[in-house]
């Protein structure tokens, strides 16, 4: 198994610009979530969903748009890039109940000149 | 606002001491969980405890839990050069189960 798979690894964006996260996990896993990490802020939670079809708000949710149409993938959406934005993100996945552990992916480093 | 807040921030001992570090949080929780992330990698899951446990061990980590004071601490015994890293304390809150939110994390230095 790969396990949890983020791409890109490293992406530079203008502010204004658009772009997309993607993340990908090949465990049949129901629950997916994206967090975001900052120095001093720890990581905190943007969006997460339960199950395909269903997604749901985070801590900071404002300039990110997800969807959730297959098991597998959930892809993070910056629709107008800003400065704000730039941070370290990460994909995590987990069973939905019993096992409650969460696996990462490697992230993607976000910089928004 | 995170839910978990880890203390120390900073941690720093000698190669073969106990490193301890503490956990607080605000709601009531369904489990806890501990994480290490190596510098520049993804969060690797260490140890849950579920919010009807005391104490568990794995190896190594002991991790406590008192719900009554909405705290948690980890601790690592005969630490080694490779448990150099950051450790988050993540929790589950006991209304809506799969809001899963870490804390600030405590940066463990250990050196040999």
């Amino acid at each position: 198994n790969a396990g949890v798979t983020q791409t890109p690894k490293f992406q530079v964006l203008k502010t204004g610009q658009s772009m997309t996260l993607q993340c990908a996990q090949d465990m049949n896993h129901e629950y997916m979530s994206w967090y975001r990490q900052d120095p001093g802020m720890g990581l905190r939670l943007i969006h997460y969903s339960v199950g395909a079809g269903i997604t749901d708000q985070g801590e900071v949710p404002n300039g990110y748009n997800v969807s959730r149409s297959t098991t597998e993938d959930f892809p993070l959406r910056l629709l107008s890039a800003a400065p704000s934005q730039t941070s370290v993100y990460f994909c995590a996945s987990r069973e939905n109940r019993g096992r409650y552990e969460q696996y990462f992916g490697p992230g993607t480093r976000l910089t928004v000149t | 606002s995170q839910q978990g807040e880890e203390d120390p921030q900073a941690l720093s001992i000698q190669e073969g001491e106990n490193a301890t570090m503490n956990c607080s949080y605000k709601t009531s929780i369904n489990n806890l969980q501990w994480y290490r992330q190596n510098s520049g990698r993804g969060l690797v899951h260490l140890i849950l405890i579920r919010s009807n446990e005391r104490e568990k061990h794995s190896g190594r980590l002991r991790v406590t839990l008192d719900t009554s004071k909405k705290s948690s601490s980890l601790l690592i015994t005969a630490s080694r050069a490779a448990d150099t890293a950051s450790y988050f304390c993540a929790t589950d809150p006991s209304w809506g189960y799969q809001k899963v939110t870490f804390g600030i994390g405590t940066k463990l230095q250990v050196i040999p």
